[in-house]
């Protein structure tokens, strides 16, 4: 069974760091690029990050470049996302999602952890 | 970068009618094109991906359609369960992979 399981949420003061972590099991966690992705409270969804298999490319919304760095851990399968300088408007459900299809980059999103919620506010 | 559009961006039906939800890609993205279902307080789940394929377990009422710029998701015959906001997102090859800004479904 596919589990992925993310941590790291919290209240933290606008220029803040937080990391997140998602813990996965359940399938070979180096065939899939994983990816970040958030939903502010009542918004739709936006994309955030995605890592390839083996960790190599990563790729990000223009909203978090430069403030965020996507990482995974393939010997713990466990993703990361590194976020710096955070602003009130990243306040969202930050989900981790695996890729439909091992060995592609470019995915819908076939497995979601529950969320976890990064609230930033001073 | 290539927007995609939803529309409605909600509707109310009745049980059993058949439900047609469309997504526009400002630029063309082949059958690069998923959709989600998001029910209240739930995680988001595909249902289908590369345009029409279904994903293994969803019920065959919903189906999808379309390449290029334009394409439907259709609900054949709408259920209290498909209760839900939908989404469309693009996946081809380049980023961002972004999502439509979704539609509620709801029964009237």
């Amino acid at each position: 069974e596919v589990q992925l399981l993310e941590s790291g949420g919290g209240l933290v003061q606008p220029g803040g760091s937080l990391r997140l972590s998602c813990a996965v099991s359940g399938f070979t966690f180096s065939d899939y690029a994983m990816s970040w992705v958030r939903q502010a409270p009542g918004k739709g969804l936006e994309w955030v990050s995605t890592i390839s298999g083996g960790g190599v490319t990563t790729y990000y919304a223009d909203s978090v470049k430069g403030r965020f760095i996507i990482s995974r851990d393939n010997s713990k399968n466990t993703l990361y996302l590194q976020m710096n300088s955070l602003r009130a408007a990243d306040t969202a459900v930050y989900y981790c999602a695996q890729g439909l299809l091992p060995f592609f980059d470019w995915n819908p999103f076939d497995y979601w952890g529950q969320g976890t919620l990064v609230t930033v506010s001073s | 970068d290539i927007q995609m559009t939803q529309s409605p961006s909600s509707l109310s039906a009745s049980v059993g009618d058949r439900v047609t939800i469309t997504c526009r890609a400002s630029q063309g993205i082949s059958n690069y094109l998923a959709w989600y279902q998001q029910k209240p307080g739930k995680v988001p789940k595909v249902l289908i991906y590369a345009a029409s394929t279904l994903r293994s377990g969803v019920p065959s009422r919903f189906s999808g359609s379309g390449s290029g710029t334009d394409f439907t998701l259709t609900i054949s015959s709408l259920q209290p369960e498909d209760v839900a906001t939908y989404y469309c997102q693009k996946y081809n090859s380049a980023p961002p992979l972004t999502f439509g800004g979704g539609t509620k479904v709801e029964i009237k």
